[in-house]
């Protein structure tokens, strides 16, 4: 149980152009979900949190009208990477929380690739 | 300021022997402390929580340990086996997680 899966896994774009990653909660439903950035060697960073159904609240420093998140439903979330430039290239991660969890819960997706020429 | 620090960036050992790696952390108060292992281009797979009223958890090979007048915790791996290889992130857990930058094992048969 508690699987969550995002697509694409991976993405190569020109730069100039939006991308649209999907996390989706795939066997629980998740009222929070979270989207992680992670650069080669570094740590997973917050980029913002999205609540089913209310605005993503963002971390300090990330661009919100850069980074558009869009939850939806309680099974997927979606983070848009609009006019993206080669320096948005990343990882991007999300994990969901279903409704019972506590703050230390958080269940990982598989990542998403972004490569921007 | 606020830092989790883990410790060099890749730790070699012998299959067989006992990996030991290190979080520490500095101006945070942790309600918990996690580890997880990531993959080359996976997302992070939970392995143990461990409370910070909790001095030891345990599960299969793995041993953590959590000592927050130190503020440190470490992450044991018993009978490394080449398929342990992998980075290990350590992540705080205030109303959100806040990771290390992981430390890269490689066990050598």
């Amino acid at each position: 149980g508690a699987v969550v899966s995002q697509h694409p896994s991976w993405v190569i774009c020109k730069s100039g152009t939006s991308v649209k990653i999907e996390c989706r909660s795939l066997d629980f439903q998740a009222t929070t979900m979270f989207w992680y950035r992670q650069f080669p060697k570094q740590s997973l960073m917050l980029m913002a949190t999205s609540n089913e159904g209310s605005k993503a609240t963002y971390e300090q420093g990330v661009e919100k009208d850069k980074f558009l998140i869009n939850h939806a439903s309680l099974t997927l979330s979606t983070l848009t990477v609009t006019s993206a430039h080669p320096e948005d290239s990343s990882f991007y991660i999300c994990s969901a929380r279903p409704p019972q969890g506590g703050d230390e819960t958080q269940y990982f997706g598989p990542g998403t690739r972004l490569l921007v020429l | 300021s606020q830092k989790i620090e883990q410790n060099s960036e890749a730790l070699n050992i012998q299959e067989g022997k006992t990996a030991t790696l290190t979080c520490n952390y500095t101006n945070y108060s942790p309600a918990y402390l996690q580890w997880y292992r990531q993959d080359p281009g996976r997302g992070p797979v939970f392995l143990l929580l461990i409370r910070e009223n909790e001095k030891e958890k345990r599960k299969e090979r793995l041993k953590v340990t959590f000592d927050t007048t130190l503020k440190q915790s470490l992450f044991h791996i018993t009978a490394s086996q080449p398929a342990d290889s992998a980075t290990y992130l350590c992540a705080l857990v205030s109303w959100k997680l806040i990771f290390g930058a992981g430390t890269r094992l490689a066990v050598h048969p």
